[in-house]
């Protein structure tokens, strides 16, 4: 079974310019997670998808950030525009049920110069 | 708020050694709580996690954490570490009906043979 991928696992942008980040969940899994440590810091939540609904975006930085589950399965984020304090990884977590355990993904590694 | 203290920024242990990797927490109701290890370019892997029950788990890789309600902790434990943990470890309390994750700063092991 494969795992949670995200792509790209690097990406490096100027400032002002726009970035999507794509995630694919677990076949099956119907709960799906962004995350994003900045600068060595603390991994934090960013939103939590249901299928295609999104139950907490409380997370979400600010209206640069757009988060998509178009037809419940991968998921897209994008940062329009990319400013330097974005700049981190981006982590992605699927998991079957609520309170089950959350499979995370490789991380996008977002540099913004 | 809830909040996820991890003392320790980096550890150095001697292979063969014990390891202990602190965590505490700060949560109003009884916590989800959760040891995540992150090896270079990989994506976090759960060692293991406390939902109730025996206050001392098991999880994979020879490592067990334990919870004092009384400390607020959940430290990390395993008798010997071997090269191969040397990786950033991070503590979580899922909080929420949907185990949102709110993570610590991440400990960072160095095993020196």
């Amino acid at each position: 079974e494969a795992g949670v991928t995200q792509f790209p696992s690097h990406s490096v942008i100027e400032k002002g310019q726009t970035v999507t980040l794509r995630c694919d969940p677990i076949s099956g899994h119907d709960n799906l997670y962004w995350y994003r440590r900045v600068m060595g810091k603390e991994i934090k939540f960013l939103l939590h998808f249901v299928k295609e609904s999104k139950q907490d975006e409380s997370g979400m930085p600010n209206n640069r950030f757009l988060a998509e589950r178009t037809g419940g399965t991968y998921s897209t984020l994008k940062v329009q525009p990319a400013e330097l304090e974005d700049s981190g990884v981006y982590f992605c977590a699927s998991s079957q049920d609520p309170l089950g355990e959350q499979y995370f993904g490789p991380g996008t590694r977002l540099t913004v110069t | 708020a809830q909040s996820v203290t991890q003392p320790d920024i980096h550890i150095t242990v001697s292979e063969g050694a014990s390891l202990e990797l602190r965590c505490n927490y700060s949560y109003g109701a009884t916590p989800y709580l959760f040891w995540y290890v992150q090896s270079p370019g990989q994506g976090l892997q759960l060692l293991l996690k406390y939902f109730s029950g025996d206050t001392l788990v098991q999880g994979i890789k020879g490592f067990e954490a334990e919870f004092k309600r009384s400390q607020s902790s959940f430290n990390l434990r395993k008798p010997s570490v071997h090269w191969s943990d040397a990786a950033e470890y991070f503590c979580a309390v899922g909080i929420g009906g949907y185990n949102k994750l709110i993570f610590g700063a991440g400990t960072r092991l160095a095993v020196h043979p």
